[in-house]
């Protein structure tokens, strides 16, 4: 079955500071993955996608992913830390053969200090 | 443009009585329902999952179960909440087809008591 694994549960960053969230899935064929954003006692909201197309994706609030094959990755970084950006973001996997299911990761937590 | 609405936005239950969310999506036809669990720090759980009325999938078996009475409509039940049923759930819906994206309700924060 098609996972994902976050590294690091909470990741604490300075305002202005670069933003660097990790993701690795598991599979033989790569698979679609998306990033979401979560705000408190909110629904989660869609960062981006990898469609295949391009393996640098740029997705909203000037956050960006890059799928690396070679390391089963799709990190996702933004080069400036905002304090809007304090959110818990999560990494989500759907496979080429099952598209039905979208299993998503623990989540990592992002805090934005002053 | 799509919607979802899902509700209530919180729920405070006793262990014992049942359960009854119920999620719906507007402007779109036929699309994958799904449910999700989030408990603090474990993500998001995946508990059912449906690509048209009346087909189910369970992910995880539980004390819950969910039902699709009509296109658009996404129903999860329990007929006797425990505790560990605590826990903030959040409705989906996806376009067929591969590579899409899900929507997300606002969530239902249920607590057990």
């Amino acid at each position: 079955a098609q996972s994902v694994t976050q590294l690091g549960s909470h990741v604490s960053v300075s305002e202005g500071a670069l933003v660097l969230l990790r993701c690795n899935y598991s599979s033989s064929v790569p698979p679609y993955l998306f990033w979401y954003v979560q705000y408190p006692n909110q629904g989660l909201q869609l960062l981006l996608k990898y469609t295949s197309a391009a393996t640098l994706v740029k997705g909203i609030n000037g956050f960006e992913a890059e799928f690396k094959k070679s390391e089963t990755s799709f990190h996702l970084t933004k080069p400036s830390a905002h304090m809007s950006d304090a959110a818990e973001y999560f990494c989500a996997v759907t496979s080429r053969g099952n598209d039905y299911k979208l299993s998503f990761g623990a989540g990592t937590t992002v805090t934005v200090r002053a | 443009s799509q919607t979802i609405h899902q509700w209530p936005a919180t729920l405070v239950q006793p262990v014992g009585s049942p359960l009854s969310l119920e999620c719906t999506v507007e402007g779109t036809s036929n699309p994958n329902l799904y449910w999700y669990r989030q408990a603090a720090g474990r993500g998001l759980q995946l508990l059912f999952y449906s690509v048209g009325i009346g087909q189910i999938s369970s992910e995880v078996p539980q004390n819950l179960s969910a039902s699709r009475p009509q296109d658009r409509q996404f129903i999860l039940s329990s007929k006797k909440l425990l505790l560990s049923d605590s826990g903030f759930y959040l409705c989906a819906w996806r376009r067929q087809g591969v590579n899409t994206e899900a929507f997300f309700g606002q969530g239902t924060r249920l607590t057990v008591v």
